[in-house]
């Protein structure tokens, strides 16, 4: 079975420019997680989404940040313009439910250097 | 709201040596308790979890926690550890009816030294 899939795994862009990053999750799990992780630090959640809906954006900086997840599957996130405080790695994660006790699967994250 | 505090950033450990890596968590309601292992450039893999029941849980690579309800605490330990086992080490909680939303602690990194 496969796991989460992201990419791109490594990206370095300028600041003020903008950076995307894709994230296909198991199949079958309606639930998607965008985490962001700093350096030396646990995954602080970003937005999660039950199919296409975000049910919980409440720590998403929507002046610069912004997801989607058109169909209920795979799912985009995108900061413009990038800062150099943006520098991290971004984390998603899938579950069947969004229920406390569904298990939460990782994909390998994508590192975000800022210039 | 839930916080979780890993009490050691760095825990140094010979191998075969036993070791404990410490959790505590603060919430006003019940929560659901797991541990994730996250090795260099891979995403994190869960060790272990606490629903309910028992309150010592076993999960995998012969690691176990038990969760001390009084104490808000949730440590995890393994009796005997490798080479293989030097990795960082993240607590998490999430609370009961408020949908999946894991908070974790800053992580604790576990270095097994031969």
């Amino acid at each position: 079975e496969a796991g989460v899939v992201q990419s791109p795994r490594y990206k370095i862009i300028e600041k003020k420019q903008p950076v995307a990053f894709w994230c296909n999750p198991i199949s079958g799990h309606n639930t998607l997680y965008w985490y962001l992780q700093n350096l030396g630090q646990g995954p602080e959640l970003l937005i999660r989404y039950e199919n296409e809906e975000a049910v919980d954006d409440s720590q998403l900086p929507k002046d610069r940040f912004s997801a989607e997840r058109l169909k209920g599957v795979d799912s985009t996130l995108k900061i413009q313009p990038a800062e150099l405080g943006d520098s991290a790695v971004y984390l998603c994660a899938s579950s069947l439910g969004g229920s406390g006790y569904n298990e939460q699967f990782f994909g390998p994250g994508t590192r975000l250097t800022v210039l | 709201a839930q916080s979780v505090t890993q009490l050691d950033s760095q825990v140094p450990v010979f191998e075969e040596a036993p070791v404990e890596l410490r959790c505590n968590y603060s919430s006003s309601v019940s929560v659901y308790l797991f541990w994730y292992v996250q090795y260099p450039n891979q995403g994190l893999q869960l060790l272990l979890k606490y629903l309910s029941g028992s309150t010592l849980v076993k999960g995998i690579n012969g690691f176990e926690a038990e969760f001390n309800k009084s104490q808000t605490s949730f440590h995890l330990r393994k009796p005997s550890v490798h080479i293989s086992d030097t990795a960082e080490y993240f607590c998490a909680v999430s609370e009961i009816g408020y949908g999946n939303k894991l908070v974790f602690g800053a992580g604790t990194i576990l270095r097994v030294k031969s």
